[in-house]
């Protein structure tokens, strides 16, 4: 069973930094693509960053562009998001998110539980 | 505002047929998969429908979806009071060379 987990979120200044991890199991990580995607208290789902399996295509929504930086380690079935210059608007439910197949481009098929950023 | 469009509720009684619709562009639904999603509340959402029209393994077959240029649909059969959920489509842009979801659909089974 494929199971992914969250940590790293918390209480933050505007201004401030967090670094968000998940750890995958129960897939072949490195076959696989992931994504980070948010939800705002009571909005909808909004797409933050993807990453392909082997790195070597990451893309970020504009809205966290030049602040936020995503990164994986294959070896540790981990994915990071480093956020800095966060801002009130960054408020949300992190979900961290395994791609269908090795490129980001591809349909999102399974999501974590979630981790609460609260940016105040 | 979101790059797909989708009707931000919907409703039918059990038994009845519901669809709710996705709209986007040429950049994303014109050229690309769309797929859908699940959400009760307070919970991760659950992939229904990927790759137009697929079904995961556990979906029953009483959810459809479909697609035709730059608009899709997702259709629940049989409706039953533990289909009332919120209902996002999604698929890749490549313009914006990012994932877009819609806005979401609230379903309430009266």
């Amino acid at each position: 069973e494929v199971q992914l987990v969250e940590s790293g979120g918390g209480v933050v200044r505007p201004g401030g930094s967090l670094r968000l991890s998940c750890v995958a199991s129960g897939l072949t990580f490195d076959d696989h693509a992931m994504h980070w995607v948010r939800q705002a208290p009571g909005k909808g789902l909004e797409w933050v960053s993807g990453i392909s399996w082997n790195s070597d295509r990451i893309t970020y929504a504009d809205s966290v562009k030049g602040r936020f930086t995503l990164s994986r380690d294959n070896a540790k079935n981990s994915i990071y998001l480093q956020m800095n210059s966060l801002r009130v608007d960054d408020t949300a439910l992190y979900y961290c998110a395994k791609g269908f197949g090795s490129a980001p481009t591809g349909p999102i098929d399974y999501w974590g539980r979630g981790s609460l950023v609260t940016v105040s | 505002q979101s790059v797909l469009t989708q009707p931000p509720s919907a409703s039918g009684t059990p038994g009845q047929r519901v669809t709710i619709s996705c709209s986007g562009s040429n950049s994303n639904l014109g050229i690309n998969i769309v797929n859908w999603y699940m959400q009760l509340p307070g919970t991760a959402p659950k992939l229904l429908i990927y790759s137009n029209n697929r079904r995961p393994s556990g979906v029953p077959d009483r959810f459809s979806g479909s697609k035709s240029g730059t608009s899709a649909s997702l259709a629940i059969s049989g409706l039953q009071s533990e289909d009332e959920s919120d209902y996002y489509c999604a698929a890749w842009d490549d313009s914006l060379n990012g994932v877009v979801f819609g806005g979401g659909t609230k379903l309430t089974v009266l």
